[in-house]
């Protein structure tokens, strides 16, 4: 059974730092990109970073979190983690690991909560 | 980017009807990776439809994809209780990953 497990949200104050964690079971972890996607209180969806499959860790950012945001993959591990520097009220959400597509479709976390207040 | 737009807003229909929802892409999708997904208060967005028409493992009938290039459908053939909800759907053919502003399917 596939599981994708989110954590290391929590609350902080605007300009801080916090690192989140993705871990995951039950499919081939190496042979797929790693996603995560974030939703703001009431609002879209919004998708934040990517780490690309094997090897090659072609790394991706949104244009608004690019330079804070820090992704990264451990394929031994079946983990990944999301660096998040620099905080703003704006990155306040629910943050959603998600794994890319094949042909039997995606698979999401149930995610974790990120708020930054003062 | 590719930006999607979802219409309508706000779809108030009765359990039993069916419900008719549209995405429309900023530019066409040469291959088809657009998804559709579900989501009610306080849940994570549940996979219906990727591939524009295949539903994921568990997903009932009632829901179908459709469309190609820059015009996709999710149709609900009759609503049940549980089926009201936000809808997204998602372009994955390039990044950024684009999702839709959400179609909400209320009781009426």
């Amino acid at each position: 059974e596939m599981q994708i497990v989110e954590s290391g949200g929590g609350l902080v104050k605007p300009g801080g730092s916090l690192r989140l964690s993705c871990l995951t079971s039950g499919f081939r972890f190496s042979d797929y990109s790693i996603n995560w996607v974030r939703q703001a209180p009431g609002k879209g969806l919004e998708w934040v970073s990517s780490v690309s499959s094997g090897t090659t860790n072609y790394l991706r950012y949104a244009e608004s979190v690019k330079g804070r945001f820090t992704i990264s993959r451990d394929n031994a591990k079946n983990y990944v983690s999301l660096q998040m520097n620099s905080l703003g009220v704006d990155d306040t959400g629910v943050y959603y690991c998600a794994r890319g597509f094949d042909a039997s479709g995606g698979f999401w976390g149930q995610g974790t909560l990120v708020i930054v207040s003062s | 980017e590719i930006v999607l737009t979802q219409s309508p807003g706000t779809l108030s229909l009765s359990p039993g009807e069916r419900a008719t929802l549209s995405c429309r892409a900023s530019e066409s999708l040469t291959r088809n990776y657009l998804a559709w997904y579900q989501q009610t208060p306080g849940r994570a967005p549940r996979l219906l439809i990727y591939g524009v028409s295949s539903r994921a493992s568990g997903i009932p009938d009632r829901f179908s994809g459709s469309g190609s290039g820059t015009d996709f459908t999710l149709t609900i053939s009759r609503l049940e209780p549980e089926d009201f909800a936000i809808y997204y759907c998602q372009q994955y053919i390039m990044f950024p990953w684009t999702f839709g502003q959400g179609t909400k399917v209320e009781i009426k």
